[in-house]
C-alpha cells in the first residue's frame, strides 16, 4: 500500500526567503501531485509529475521528482504572503490515491 | 464548463440516518473519486471509479457506497450515518490518460449528531 509522508507539517517563513517542502512515498507511484488548499476552500492542482527527473515551475513554486529516491520536493523561491496556504502532495498506485498530511505554510512580512 | 459540482454544500444528519452526496462533472473524465478530509489531516480516499459501471474501494470505504451509472455522475451514499463520519467530503475527477490532473469540487461539510 502506498504511503505518503510530508515534512515539515508546519512552516513559518519570512517574505523573501527560500524553502523546500519534502514528500516521500513508500512504493511505486504512477504520478506525483502537488495541491494547494486555502482555509475553508477546495484543493487547487499545482503540478503533476510523471517521470523521474521531472521538474515543473509556476511562478515562485518549483516541483521536482526523483523516482529512485521516492522523493518529490516543492521549492519556494522568495516567498510572498500570497503563498500562505496548506500544500499537499499525493501519489497514485494504479488509481488508488494517497495524500500526505499537508504542510501549513505561513509567510510573514 | 461547470467543472465538478457537489450538492449539498452543508448537511446535518442524526445518527442512523442515510443520505446521498451528489457529484457531477461535465469534462467527460473517466476517473472520479470521493475523499474525506478531517481537521488537520490530508485527504483520504473513500471510493473511486475509472468509468461507468466500475467502482473500487479506497483507503476508508466502510460505511459508504458508490455507484457509477453514467460518466458524469458519481454519488456517495452514507448507509447509516455515525458521528465518526462528520467531515468535509470532496469529489474529484480527472482523465485517465496524459497528465491526469485532478479537478476538485467545492466540498460538502457534513455533521452527524
Amino acid at each position: 500500500e502506498l504511503k505518503v509522508e510530508q515534512n515539515p507539517l508546519f512552516l513559518s517563513m519570512q517574505e523573501g526567503k527560500n524553502y523546500t517542502i519534502y514528500c516521500n512515498y513508500s512504493t511505486t507511484s504512477d504520478r506525483l501531485y502537488w495541491y494547494r488548499q486555502d482555509p475553508g476552500k477546495s484543493l487547487e492542482s499545482l503540478f503533476v509529475l510523471l517521470s523521474n527527473g521531472a521538474v515543473k515551475q509556476e511562478g515562485r513554486l518549483m516541483a521536482s521528482l526523483d523516482t529512485k529516491a521516492r522523493l518529490s520536493t516543492l521549492h519556494i523561491t522568495a516567498a510572498v504572503h500570497d503563498l500562505s496556504a496548506t500544500y499537499f502532495c499525493a501519489g497514485d498506485n494504479n488509481n488508488d490515491m494517497r495524500f500526505g498530511a499537508g504542510t501549513r505554510l505561513t509567510v510573514k512580512p | 464548463n461547470a467543472g465538478v459540482t457537489q450538492t449539498p454544500k452543508f448537511q446535518v444528519l442524526k445518527t442512523g440516518q442515510s443520505m446521498t452526496l451528489q457529484c457531477a462533472q461535465d469534462m467527460n473524465h473517466e476517473y472520479m473519486s470521493w475523499y474525506r478530509q478531517d481537521p488537520g489531516m490530508g485527504l483520504r480516499l473513500i471510493h473511486y471509479s475509472v468509468g461507468a459501471g466500475i467502482t473500487d474501494q479506497g483507503e476508508v470505504p466502510n460505511g459508504y457506497n458508490v455507484s457509477r451509472s453514467t460518466t458524469e455522475d458519481f454519488p456517495l451514499r452514507l448507509l447509516s450515518a455515525a458521528p465518526s463520519q462528520t467531515s468535509v467530503y470532496f469529489c474529484a475527477s480527472s482523465s485517465l490518460g496524459g497528465a491526469g490532473e485532478q479537478f476538485f469540487g467545492p466540498g460538502t461539510r457534513l455533521t452527524v449528531l
